[in-house]
């Protein structure tokens, strides 16, 4: 595997599910991201981590919550949704916190909340 | 915070012709400006970016420029092919932060 991996690639869940997507890096990087890509809205950062501590939460509701158990892997835990949760998850990483290095985007998760 | 605006949301052009995509942005601290092409099914990929002590960067077929003054900037795609049809990101942010901004994006449509 090379680049950055997500798992699943389509997720269709009720509101009253447990679910979690995985994100795994090959590239060495030290920073992981999690966007929310919704149709005619820009890319919404989610969570930052670096050096697998969280160093940005922007805002986002409880029923997501992150896990960032090493540099390699980021998981999205997904707990009582909305339909408007409904998007397309992209992870990405980075080589590490000084910012102004390329972000490598994962191919995302495309979750569908019934 | 920092704001992205990106003009046009579509954009179809004449195989051959070129196609421009322009940003603006609101905070002047930001000095790194990537441009991404997202491909259908696929997550976005860097495909050019430029930083703020330069006006110009080119790579074959695709030029940035930045103004800072103005705080906007542009990708240029010159000799258009269909295999560049996609949308296209912009993005900002500040060197010491590792938080990009994007545009709304760019759907660009190249006709045979």
């Amino acid at each position: 595997e090379t680049g950055v991996t997500q798992t699943p690639r389509h997720l269709v869940m009720g509101m009253t599910n447990k679910k979690s997507l995985k994100c795994e890096q090959h590239l060495g990087h030290n920073a992981m991201y999690w966007y929310k890509q919704s149709a005619k809205k820009p890319l919404e950062l989610m969570f930052v981590y670096n050096f697998k501590e969280q160093t940005e939460n922007n805002s986002v509701p409880s029923r997501f919550s992150p896990e960032c158990p090493n540099s390699s892997h980021l998981f999205l835990h997904l707990h009582t949704l909305q339909p408007e949760d409904s998007a397309l998850y992209l992870c990405a990483s980075s080589p590490g916190l000084a910012g102004g290095h390329e972000q490598f985007f994962g191919p995302g998760t495309r979750l569908t909340v019934l | 915070g920092e704001n992205v605006e990106q003009h046009p949301s579509t954009l179809s052009v004449q195989e051959g012709d070129s196609a421009v995509i322009k940003c603006t942005y609101s905070d002047s601290a930001s000095n790194y400006f990537p441009w991404y092409k997202q491909e259908l099914g696929k997550g976005p990929q860097l495909i050019i970016d430029i930083r703020s002590n330069v006006g110009e960067k080119k790579d074959q077929r695709i030029a940035v420029t930045l103004n800072k003054t103005a705080k906007h900037f542009s990708l240029h795609i010159t000799e258009t092919q269909p295999e560049d049809s996609a949308v296209y990101f912009c993005a900002a942010s500040d060197f010491g932060n590792e938080k990009l901004t994007f545009g709304t994006g760019t759907r660009l449509t190249i006709i045979p």
